[in-house]
């Protein structure tokens, strides 16, 4: 079975300043997909980034890029010059046939 | 957004007593899933529907059934509600159906089971 992990239940970042949420996953397969989403208070959940794991190049999404290495099975979520607004929970979350994994989820906050 | 809809909003219900969500969609998307979720356990799948009337269960399933008679609509129902059950029920549709399809969420609904 799959499985998705992320190890730092809640972060903290000074505005203006780079973070990284770390996450992990097992799988057998060669061929998924792999995404961050973000929760802000107001319980929405929202799309922020995604991979395709047959693909050398890191996803970049404006502030937010991924550094994904597929032997290590690692998927960390990297955040430039952070801002308030980017206060929230993020999922780290695999997809293959059908299903969607999440993990548990890091709480990040950010210091003004 | 997407066009999905959860109803309702918030519920609370007492123990023993049958429950029912409901997520409606008008993206005619094919896949639906419902996931809740916890604190300390992210989001769990329970069930998902890849069709009218073909589901499949998440990880999550024991106590909740689910049916989709329609494209848009897909119910989560707990027969017999208890208190482990509350918790945020989140519904979601893939837009392509593929495992390359992001998933867009409902606003959630808030079960409180007393």
């Amino acid at each position: 079975a799959q499985t998705v992990t992320q190890s730092q239940p809640e972060m903290s970042v000074q505005e203006a300043e780079t973070v990284t949420l770390s996450c992990t996953y097992d799988t057998s397969e060669s061929d998924y997909y792999l995404f961050w989403y973000k929760q802000p208070p107001s319980r929405q959940m929202i799309l922020v980034i995604r991979q395709e794991a047959y693909k050398q190049q890191n996803a970049t999404e404006n502030r937010f890029s991924v550094n994904f290495q597929k032997a290590a099975k690692s998927f960390s979520l990297k955040i430039s010059d952070s801002q308030l607004g980017d206060a929230a929970m993020y999922f780290c979350a695999y997809n293959r046939d059908d299903k969607i994994i999440f993990g548990k989820g890091t709480r990040l906050h950010i210091l003004p | 957004d997407a066009g999905i809809t959860q109803s309702p909003r918030h519920k609370v219900t007492e123990t023993g007593t049958p429950v029912t969500l409901r997520c409606h969609q008008t993206e005619n998307h094919r896949y639906m899933y419902w996931y809740r979720q916890d604190p300390g356990h992210g989001l769990r799948l329970i069930h998902y529907s890849y069709g009218v009337k073909d589901t499949d269960k998440g990880e999550v399933s024991d106590g909740y059934s689910v049916s989709r008679s329609k494209t848009e609509d897909f119910l989560l129902t707990l027969e017999s509600a208890t208190s482990s059950q509350t918790s945020v029920y989140f519904c979601a549709i893939s837009e392509w159906g593929d495992y390359n399809s992001p998933l867009h969420f409902g606003n959630g609904t808030r079960l409180t089971v007393t």
